[in-house]
């Protein structure tokens, strides 16, 4: 069975800090999905980043940058110089090939950024 | 503009009156699903349907009722709403293709069940 685990309930940090969220996932398939969703105090979910189990790259968008390791099964998320605007609930979530109608999300982190 | 609409956003309601949350999307998606949120719990699937006339249970059905009667609407339907199916609703669709493609989620419907 797909599980996700986001350990880090809620996360406060200083403006121009860096903060990782952490995400583990659980699967037996090897063929699987995972994403990062941002979810601002407005309510929409945003999507982030997908990442295939075939891709270990790391990916960097902006201040935005990704962490795909399968040996400890993570996906991290890590923001660098955070803003105020990057207060928000982050999750992620785990779709596996074999089981595609299924997007199994974390519990969420809830990050605020302090001015 | 390509998105998923719900409606209505916010809707309180009393025990055993049944409703429905609309759910439609443009952008001719086959699989659409309903999630609800929950503190401490992320969110988890109610139902999803992969095309017209084919729907199937998520992890947490029990309560509710779907249909896909057409491909842009995916209705949730809860024919006697109790106080513990007070939650945040979000419908969401994505193309058929594999689970790889990111679903698009609506704005979310803020259910509260007296």
């Amino acid at each position: 069975a797909q599980k996700v685990t986001q350990a880090q309930t809620e996360i406060s940090v200083v403006e121009k800090e860096d903060v990782t969220l952490d995400c583990v996932y659980e699967t037996r398939d090897t063929t699987y999905y995972l994403f990062w969703y941002k979810q601002p105090p407005s309510g929409e979910l945003v999507f982030l980043i997908r990442r295939n189990s075939f891709d270990e790259q790391n990916e960097i968008s902006g201040r935005y940058s990704w962490n795909f390791q399968k040996s400890t099964s993570s996906f991290n998320f890590t923001i660098t110089a955070s803003q105020v605007v990057d207060s928000a609930v982050y999750f992620c979530a785990l779709s596996e090939e074999t089981s595609g109608s299924r997007l199994t999300f974390g519990e969420g982190t809830q990050l605020t950024v302090n001015p | 503009e390509a998105q998923v609409t719900q409606n209505p956003r916010y809707l309180i309601t009393v025990t055993g009156k049944k409703l429905t949350v609309t759910c439609s999307q443009n952008m001719n998606h086959e699989y659409m699903s309903w999630y609800r949120q929950d503190p401490g719990l992320g969110l988890r699937q109610i139902y999803y349907s992969m095309n017209v006339e084919v729907t199937d249970k998520g992890d947490v059905p029990e309560g509710y009722k779907v249909s896909r009667k057409e491909k842009r609407n995916f209705p949730l339907i809860l024919e006697s709403p109790s106080p513990n199916q007070t939650s945040l609703y979000f419908c969401a669709s994505r193309l058929f293709g594999g689970p790889y493609n990111e679903q698009f989620f609506g704005p979310g419907t803020r259910l509260t069940v007296l």
